[in-house]
């Protein structure tokens, strides 16, 4: 069974300071991990994936396969940075891969 | 990309009652899904809404609660069934392209079962 986990339900830090989400996830495969962000009544939307290796926004994760973490990060947060941010896993083969499994979220405040 | 229109936004049903969810997407798209993210919960796979046959349903979730159509490459529907308080949730129905890298979604509907 694949699994993620967001250990922070609720993470506030100050404008400038670093920010980092941690996710860690459970798979047994090789897994595909996402990052989605969703701003104030806005939808969720596509904040990076691990494939990629690029930073979107200032935002940079990397993926940790011995330590099956995929912790994203950014050097110094923003007021605009205030979300719910999800971590998703996309595993299996064929339609299974997919289908994401959700992380339960972690909403960043950041404090002017 | 691709856009994905939901509606209703958001509905208040009484207990029994049942609720059909539309999904519109501006392009063709080969995978399309539903969701629901329960209060202070993670967001949950329901189905796979698969074109011109049966949707696939994951573990927990039966095609009598929750049947769902899926017409053409552009639109989906999920009913929410003889709905009780328990079903109180957001739902969120998503596509994703042929081939295609991202997962995109609709706005979501808020339901409230009274």
């Amino acid at each position: 069974a694949q699994r993620v986990t967001q250990p922070e339900k609720l993470l506030s830090v100050f404008k400038g300071a670093p920010v980092e989400l941690k996710c860690n996830y459970s798979y047994s495969g090789s897994p595909e991990l996402f990052w989605y962000v969703q701003y104030s009544r806005q939808r969720l939307q596509l904040l990076l994936r691990h494939i990629s290796r690029e930073s979107i926004k200032g935002f940079t994760a990397d993926l940790n396969k011995g330590e099956t973490s995929f912790h994203l990060k950014k050097p110094f947060a923003q007021e605009e940075d205030s979300a719910m941010y999800y971590c998703a896993l996309s595993g299996g083969s064929g339609a299974g891969s997919y289908q994401l499994t959700f992380g339960k979220g972690t909403k960043l405040s950041v404090i002017p | 990309s691709a856009v994905i229109s939901q509606k209703p936004s958001r509905d208040i049903c009484q207990r029994g009652t049942s609720l059909t969810i539309q999904c519109q997407v501006d392009s063709q798209v080969t995978m399309m899904f539903w969701y629901r993210q329960q209060p202070g919960q993670s967001l949950t796979l329901i189905a796979t809404a698969n074109q011109g046959s049966e949707a696939t349903y994951e573990s927990g979730f039966v095609i009598d609660k929750f049947p769902i159509s899926r017409p053409n490459l552009t639109f989906s529907t999920l009913t929410v069934s003889n709905m009780s308080p328990e079903d109180s949730s957001i739902y969120l129905c998503s596509a994703r392209t042929g081939g295609g890298e991202k997962l995109f979604f609709g706005s979501g509907t808020q339901l409230s079962v009274l």
